[in-house]
């Protein structure tokens, strides 16, 4: 069965400060591993995408990186701002129709 | 453009009421999708259109009907729909059927069933 599982499930750090999400997945085959970022109530919006053969990819203070051996990935947000608060969705797709999201993490900038 | 638009932003409808939300999208896609997402929870794949006809169903209630006027619109009719049904509706759309392209979601429709 498909699996993404994230962690952790919600985290809170200061404004300014920087902090590492993780993605680990079962998806396979596997074509392309994506890291969204959805607001309460709004649509998810793309932060990154990364196929098989990407290490790294950077959007801004947003940096994912993909180790496709393991199986894992991970998003780093630098320097932390308030506007960063939101759940941060790995989801991996097989190439077909159908993306496997996982529950995605809650992040909270404080002041 | 790379805007997925949906109509309206919030919707609260009776179990006996027939309403319809409204996707758009301007960039040539020629796959489109509807998802439901409950709280804190990742978004259900609903159905998908590829060149307009319906490719998935996964098996949702016939209380949800979707339709797809022409390669930029997609709809949702929803008939007699339950309390259990309110969720966020989210549309997204991607260059086309294979899951190698990038899915572009609308901000979705906050639906509340009373």
């Amino acid at each position: 069965k498909n699996q993404v599982e994230q962690s952790p499930q919600s985290l809170i750090i200061l404004e300014g400060k920087n902090c590492t999400l993780q993605c680990n997945y079962t998806v396979s085959p596997f074509s392309n591993l994506r890291w969204y970022k959805q607001d309460t109530g709004r649509g998810p919006v793309s932060l990154t995408i990364m196929t098989f053969s990407e290490n790294t990819k950077s959007n801004g203070r947003y940096t994912a990186t993909l180790d496709a051996d393991t199986k894992q990935s991970s998003l780093h947000i630098t320097a932390s701002q308030l506007s960063d608060s939101a759940s941060y969705i790995c989801v991996v797709s097989a190439g077909d129709y159908k993306l496997s999201f996982g529950a995605g993490t809650t992040v909270t900038v404080r002041a | 453009d790379t805007e997925v638009t949906q109509t309206p932003k919030h919707l609260v409808m009776g179990m006996t009421n027939k309403k319809s939300l409204k996707c758009e999208q301007h960039m040539g896609h020629r796959a489109m999708y509807w998802y439901k997402q409950k709280a804190k929870k990742p978004p259900e794949l609903m159905f998908v259109y590829s060149y307009e006809k319906l490719s998935i169903n996964e098996s949702v209630p016939s209380r949800f009907s979707p339709e797809c006027p022409n390669s930029s619109l997609l709809n949702l009719h929803l008939h007699a729909l339950q309390p259990e049904d309110s969720a966020l509706y989210l549309c997204a759309s991607s260059e086309d059927l294979q899951g190698i392209a990038e899915a572009f979601f609308g901000q979705g429709t906050r639906l509340t069933v009373v």
